[in-house]
């Protein structure tokens, strides 16, 4: 079965300081990967989506994302949070032979002053 | 455009009465689907449609959970009774087929006394 990983239930993280925010996933066949914030009382907003091609993804908010196949990984880089960037994120892979999107657990970022 | 509308924002019941909950998908969105969000755990499917028709409801208590997509557009997810254990944020979200990122609403957060 597929599975998401998040091995980072909260990340805490001055203003102005890069975080990275780490994913694996298992999949034996080809996925599609993203990932999602949401803001307290929000549903989901995407960030970035890796379908294929360049396995480094630029997304919104100056986040990006590098797809390592070898690793199975899609982690979540930005080079100099802000307050706002506060939120729970969520990776979630697209396991396209069962078409299913999974998530998972969630990572809280706390960014403080 | 406009985005995914969900109704009502919150919602609080008693256990063992009944609720339902309703959603506006984009315009255009083939695909639906009903997440459960648990405090503290990512979402999980509970339906998807394509159009008026379930592709996957392996996740559905379908003792207690019911959902229709009548004529391919709104829909609404009704839980009877409700269990303690149902409370939880209920998602919806829509996308342009199966494979295309998934846009959520904000959600409606249900309360169980």
């Amino acid at each position: 079965a597929q599975s998401v990983t998040q091995l980072d239930s909260q990340v805490p993280v001055f203003e102005e300081a890069p975080v990275e925010l780490r994913c694996n996933y298992s999949s034996s066949v080809s996925v599609y990967l993203f990932w999602y914030v949401q803001y307290p009382n929000q549903g989901l907003q995407l960030l970035l989506k890796y379908l294929s091609g360049s396995t480094l993804v630029k997304g919104i908010n100056g986040f990006e994302a590098e797809f390592n196949k070898s690793q199975t990984s899609f982690h979540l880089r930005k080079p100099s949070v802000h307050i706002s960037d506060t939120a729970e994120y969520f990776c979630a892979a697209f396991n396209t032979g069962f078409q299913k999107l999974v998530f998972g657990t969630g990572t809280r970022l706390l960014v403080s002053p | 455009e406009a985005g995914v509308a969900q109704s009502p924002r919150y919602k609080i019941i008693e256990k063992r009465q009944s609720v339902a909950f309703w959603c506006n998908p984009i315009s255009g969105h083939a695909t639906l689907y009903w997440y459960q969000q648990i405090l503290g755990q990512g979402p999980k499917l509970l339906i998807q449609f394509q159009n008026n028709g379930v592709v996957d409801d392996s996740q559905l208590p379908k003792d207690r959970f019911s959902a229709e997509r009548l004529k391919g557009v709104d829909s609404t997810l009704k839980i009877q009774p409700a269990k303690l254990e149902d409370s939880a944020v209920y998602l919806c979200a829509s996308s342009l087929d199966r494979e295309q990122p998934q846009h959520f609403g904000d959600g409606t957060r249900l309360s169980i006394l």
